[in-house]
């Protein structure tokens, strides 16, 4: 089974500058996505940012970017000029392309504040 | 567009009363998903659906149970409450096919307290 962690229960940042969140996974597949997702404390849970283990380009979504290591299994999210509205909890998944059911697996999550 | 919608959003239970969360898609969805996320967690998997009349555990099933009749929706039932129930449940679904199903869609999530 795949696994994702997390390894910075929190972090700080100061408004307008950049922070860069750590997830690693372990996976013997191929093909599969990984996202980042947003979660402020009213719980939704928003996607930030999608990356498909075939591209070879790191995505990106206006502040928001990451850095795929394919074979160290690494997704880092980076966030640049950050805003105080960026302060929530972030969350690494890992979707199988291959594995009955394509389930979405979770780290345990990163808090961000953003100091002003 | 409606997407996911799960009910109740809050609910406070008693040990060892029962109740069902409702989780409808108007999107035809072929697969759904409950997790739950306990305070400062990540989100763990109870039960997910391929499609209406197949269902499969997942992570955490036990204390738990669903069914899958229609397309659209994915109750999730909760026999004989136990305080280590309180938790936020999400449920969530996405679209498999050819070429498609990188996205999942996430309700808002239901609160509930087990006391």
């Amino acid at each position: 089974a795949q696994t994702v962690t997390q390894s910075q229960p929190e972090m700080s940042v100061q408004e307008a500058e950049t922070v860069t969140l750590s997830c690693t996974y372990d996976t013997s597949e191929s093909d599969y996505y990984l996202f980042w997702y947003k979660q402020p404390p009213s719980r939704q849970m928003i996607l930030v940012i999608r990356q498909e283990a075939y591209k070879q380009q790191n995505a990106t979504e206006n502040r928001f970017s990451v850095n795929f290591q394919k074979a160290a299994k690494s997704f880092s999210l980076k966030i640049s000029d950050s805003q105080l509205g960026d302060a929530a909890m972030y969350f690494c998944a890992y979707r199988s392309l291959m594995e009955y059911g394509n389930k979405l697996v979770f780290g345990a999550g990163t808090i961000l504040r953003v100091k002003s | 567009n409606a997407g996911v919608t799960q009910t109740p959003k809050f609910r406070i239970l008693k040990i060892g009363q029962s109740m069902t969360l409702q989780c409808t898609q108007d999107m035809n969805h072929n697969y759904m998903y409950w997790y739950r996320q306990d305070p400062g967690m990540g989100l763990k998997l109870i039960y997910y659906s391929v499609g209406a009349g197949i269902t499969d555990k997942g992570e955490v099933p036990n204390g738990y149970n669903v069914s899958r009749s229609t397309t659209e929706d994915f109750p999730l039932r909760l026999e004989l409450a136990a305080p280590s129930q309180t938790s936020v449940y999400f449920c969530a679904s996405s679209y498999i096919g050819q070429f498609t199903g990188n996205t999942i869609y996430f309700g808002e999530g239901s609160w509930l307290t087990v006391v």
